[in-house]
């Protein structure tokens, strides 16, 4: 079966402090991967996906994700985390198709940012 | 460019009340385009897409139902709303390589 696990519900840093949010992936086919987030009472906005290539890609905001295909993950990371990162923040899975906005999301990790 | 219109943003409605929330997008044409829901403390589901006027997927079986009646508006309804409809509800479309969201509407069914 499809499915995206996040198994961090709620992570909480401090400010200046790296993070590392995790997502494992099970897919039958080479997915399409993402990274969103969402700010309280808001919509989703992209951090970053992968498609195929360099398996560590680039985002806004200084966020960036390496995939694993060996280990079926899609980790993200931020050198140095901001107050203004607080936010809940889902992985998703998509497949290569015309389809681009199926997607199978992951139940989110809540990110809480300490002064 | 591209832009996502969702309304209403918050909504209070009675239980066995009916729905409707409207999607429309902007500098596009023939989008896919798709409705979402986030239920407290858990991720987003898909609950329905469509690709094309009159053409709609369910992907769980729900109280709602979903209508394409132009190329760039999508409808989510009800004819009459559970307690479990509450949630936060949630339009997009999809580009080539990636969906866009809108601003969401919050649910509440009291």
């Amino acid at each position: 079966a499809q499915s995206v696990t996040q198994p961090d519900i709620h992570i909480t840093v401090s400010e200046g402090a790296s993070l590392e949010l995790r997502c494992n992936y099970s897919y039958g086919a080479t997915p399409y991967l993402f990274w969103y987030v969402q700010s309280p009472g808001q919509g989703l906005q992209l951090l970053l996906k992968y498609f195929s290539g360099d398996t560590l890609v680039q985002g806004i905001k200084g966020f960036e994700a390496e995939f694993k295909r060996s280990q079926s993950s899609f980790n993200l990371r931020k050198p140095s985390v901001h107050w203004s990162d607080a936010a809940e923040y889902f992985c998703a899975v998509g497949g290569r198709s015309s389809n681009t906005g199926k997607l199978i999301f992951g139940q989110g990790t809540t990110l809480q940012v300490k002064p | 460019s591209q832009t996502i219109h969702q309304w209403p943003a918050t909504l209070v409605q009675p239980v066995g009340s009916p729905l409707s929330l409207e999607c429309t997008v902007e500098g596009t044409s023939n989008p896919n385009l798709y409705w979402y829901r986030q239920a407290a403390g858990r991720g987003l589901q898909l609950l329905f897409y469509s690709v094309g006027i009159g053409q709609i997927s369910s992907e769980v079986p729900q109280n709602l139902s979903a209508s394409r009646p132009q190329d760039r508006q999508f409808i989510l309804s009800s004819k009459k709303l559970l307690l479990s409809d509450s949630g936060f509800y949630l339009c997009a479309w999809s580009g080539q390589t990636e969906a866009f969201f809108g601003q969401g509407t919050r649910l509440t069914v009291v």
